[in-house]
């Protein structure tokens, strides 16, 4: 059965450096999404991606956040420079039409 | 501005027995509504969606209510399993922007 796949599945990283989340589609689906949840809480909307470009972002996607589609395959997620409360679990969606597979996640923690 | 609220966050049920998780939204722009379930450490894997013009949606142990007059839906599970032990999580889905939006999430166990 398809699925998203994301990588790595555990991200350590300074507070300041720079991190690219990577995040595999299913081939036939033509939306692309990130979403996190911080710890305890819920999932909240980042971006979704439609035709090689952001469709729309939440307020939490500013200017350090960035994302792209390389290969036609890949669709990263870049944090210019961490901070503390960008730790979370980051997870990778994508869709055909209605609902939303996710990828198993990404746990980024900023030290 | 919370548009989707699962006002539960935590529900324990016996094995065998009905499980019902409840989910209100303000926005009445949906047009459908999805239901997720996640496990920890893992993503939310899709459930059951149904859309605004229906009031009712089954699959299998699973059926969805939608009651747009009151803004509301319900899960329902029977008859509930061990293995569905694991947060719940409702969510909105507007055409044209293609984001979902959660709700906090209702912790589910079932009690063996």
């Amino acid at each position: 059965e398809p699925e998203v796949t994301q990588t790595p599945s555990h991200q350590v990283t300074q507070m300041g450096q720079e991190v690219i989340l990577r995040c595999v589609p299913i081939s036939n689906h033509l939306y692309f999404y990130w979403y996190r949840q911080i710890l305890g809480q819920k999932v909240e909307f980042l971006v979704s991606f439609y035709n090689n470009e952001i469709s729309e972002k939440s307020e939490i996607f500013d200017d350090q956040f960035s994302v792209e589609r390389p290969d036609g395959s890949n669709f990263t997620l870049k944090i210019r420079s961490t901070k503390l409360e960008d730790s979370a679990m980051y997870f990778c969606a994508s869709t055909e039409y209605t609902e939303a597979f996710f990828g198993q996640g990404t746990r980024l923690t900023v030290v | 501005d919370q548009q989707v609220k699962q006002n539960s966050p935590s529900l324990s049920v016996q094995e065998g027995r009905i499980s019902i998780l409840n989910c209100d939204y303000t926005n009445s722009m949906f047009d459908y509504f999805l239901w997720y379930k996640k496990y920890p450490a893992e993503g939310p894997t899709f459930l059951i969606s149904i859309s605004s013009i229906k009031d009712k949606n089954e699959d299998g142990r699973f059926t969805v209510f939608l009651n747009k007059s009151a803004k509301h839906l319900s899960l329902h599970i029977v008859p509930s399993q061990p293995g569905d032990s694991a947060v719940y999580f409702c969510a909105g889905l507007m055409r044209g922007n293609e984001k979902l939006t959660f709700g906090t999430g209702t912790r589910l166990t079932i009690i063996p």
